[in-house]
């Protein structure tokens, strides 16, 4: 079992739609939580930070993490065609990042 | 302030040749932090480098190796390359050890053949 899973899609919504991104994680050890978002043939972008459970809001992204689940989401209102991207949820502990696979999504305008 | 630099943007290699990739960080930045990312994976820690010390590693073979210089550059080696190495190389620089302060580089794109 892969210490974090994401499925990798690919996603496609229309434009101004709602997204929901997620990822469960087996390892209790992880002390934070980040999302990236990777345009194609770029390095990834961080979007959100974050180590304790709850909500955080920037803008139209929020990311929730629910420990005692082991899940973490990601959720884009108000979807633009420039969100289509790939988006890697990433858990660290120290200093070593563990990523997931990465969700290819697609805003149809 | 100029971003995570990295060079060459695309090589071509052959089994068993040596590499050395190249990361210019973030200014002010002391740490950089090398990941593997395989096509359609995530990125996969290789090591870390805070203040020309290596801070941690991944599960990676001691023929990958690096090297942090007193600018906080820093290089990947990679020795008798295999097939399975071809992937984007990422560079990230960081302020301390803080990861939120990350910012990744654009990668260079290794193929072994």
């Amino acid at each position: 079992q892969k210490e974090v899973e994401q499925d990798p899609g690919p996603l496609s919504v229309p434009e101004g739609a709602i997204v929901s991104l997620n990822c469960t994680y087996s390892n209790s050890a992880f002390q934070y939580f980040m999302w990236y978002r990777q345009y194609s043939r770029k390095g990834p972008e961080l979007l959100m930070y974050t180590y304790s459970s709850g909500n955080k809001e920037d803008g139209r992204f929020t990311a929730q993490v629910d420990k005692s689940s082991k899940y973490i989401s990601l959720f884009i209102r108000d979807s633009q065609p420039s969100d289509s991207a790939t988006y890697l949820c990433a858990m660290g502990r120290n200093e070593k990042l563990t990523f997931g696979t990465g969700t290819r999504l697609t805003i149809i305008p | 302030e100029t971003g995570v630099t990295q060079s060459p943007t695309h090589l071509i290699k052959t089994r068993g040749q040596q590499v050395t990739l190249r990361c210019s960080s973030q200014s002010g930045h002391n740490t950089v932090s090398w990941y593997q990312q395989a096509l359609g994976q995530g990125p996969q820690f290789i090591f870390q480098y805070y203040r020309e010390e290596e801070n941690g590693r991944g599960n990676f073979p001691p023929r990958f190796s690096g090297l942090q210089f007193p600018n906080y550059s820093s290089e990947l080696n990679v020795n008798a390359l295999e097939l399975d190495d071809s992937a984007l190389y990422l560079c990230a620089s960081s302020l301390g050890l803080e990861q939120e302060t990350q910012y990744f580089g654009p990668g260079t794109r290794l193929l072994v053949l």
